[in-house]
């Protein structure tokens, strides 16, 4: 199984910071990762896929690069609404989930 | 609007079995691979399974396989899963997912509970 190793586990940040987080697999999985946010009581939202692509509707203050085992995702304009836990996920090969970054409010 | 809404979520014990199911509407269900995702209490996502369009190609991590089965009905647009020996780790909200370049679409998730 391909391992999605993501950190930090959890920030401290305020309104209006630049957020960043990676995501790094065992091995090279092109650029077949996605990231997801999920808040507090919701279910998962897709933010990005195949690394670097904005899903529909999703602010261009959500960003995300990287290919082969090391993947960035950036928010880069906090905003209140974007407090929840975000995950990247490979599909190069069978789904697998990073173990997620909780952004908490300082 | 594309509607993914789980149902079939309960408390069971280990051993025995149950049926989750998931009803899609707002988009063309066939033309879409399908997913299951799990969340046990307080942790991060997990991988159930995956179906192709037509059914016949399943995908299951080790952690399922040989318990648990999914499945559809095109002309229902409806996604099933079918989990066999419960076990206490399996205990986890189901959530099912369209699988288009990523999961694009999210049902509310149904809650499955093992204990006895």
């Amino acid at each position: 199984d391909i391992v999605m190793t993501q950190s930090p586990t959890s920030m401290s940040i305020s309104v209006g910071d630049r957020v960043t987080m990676n995501c790094k697999a065992s091995q090279n999985v092109g650029s077949n990762v996605d990231w997801y946010q999920q808040k507090t009581g919701q279910s998962p939202k897709l933010l990005i896929y195949k690394a670097s692509n904005r899903y529909t509707g999703v602010p261009d203050r959500f960003t995300g690069s990287g290919s082969g085992t090391d993947f960035t995702f950036t928010i880069s304009n906090m905003q209140a609404e974007d407090l929840a836990v975000y995950y990247c996920m490979q599909s190069n090969s069978y789904p697998t989930f990073g173990g997620g970054t909780k952004l908490e409010l300082k | 609007e594309v509607q993914l809404v789980e149902s079939g979520g309960g408390l069971v014990q280990p051993g025995r079995s149950l049926k989750l199911s998931c009803a899609a509407s707002g988009f063309t269900f066939s033309n879409y691979y399908m997913a299951w995702v799990r969340q046990a209490p307080k942790k991060g996502l997990e991988w159930v399974a995956t179906i192709s369009t037509s059914g016949s190609r399943t995908y299951y991590p080790d952690s399922v396989k040989g318990r648990f089965t999914i499945s559809r009905d095109n002309a229902k647009s409806s996604l099933y899963l079918q989990m066999n020996s419960l076990k206490s780790e399996d205990t986890a909200t189901y959530y099912c997912a369209r699988f288009y370049g990523g999961m694009d679409a999210w049902g509310q998730g149904a809650s499955v509970t093992v204990s006895s």
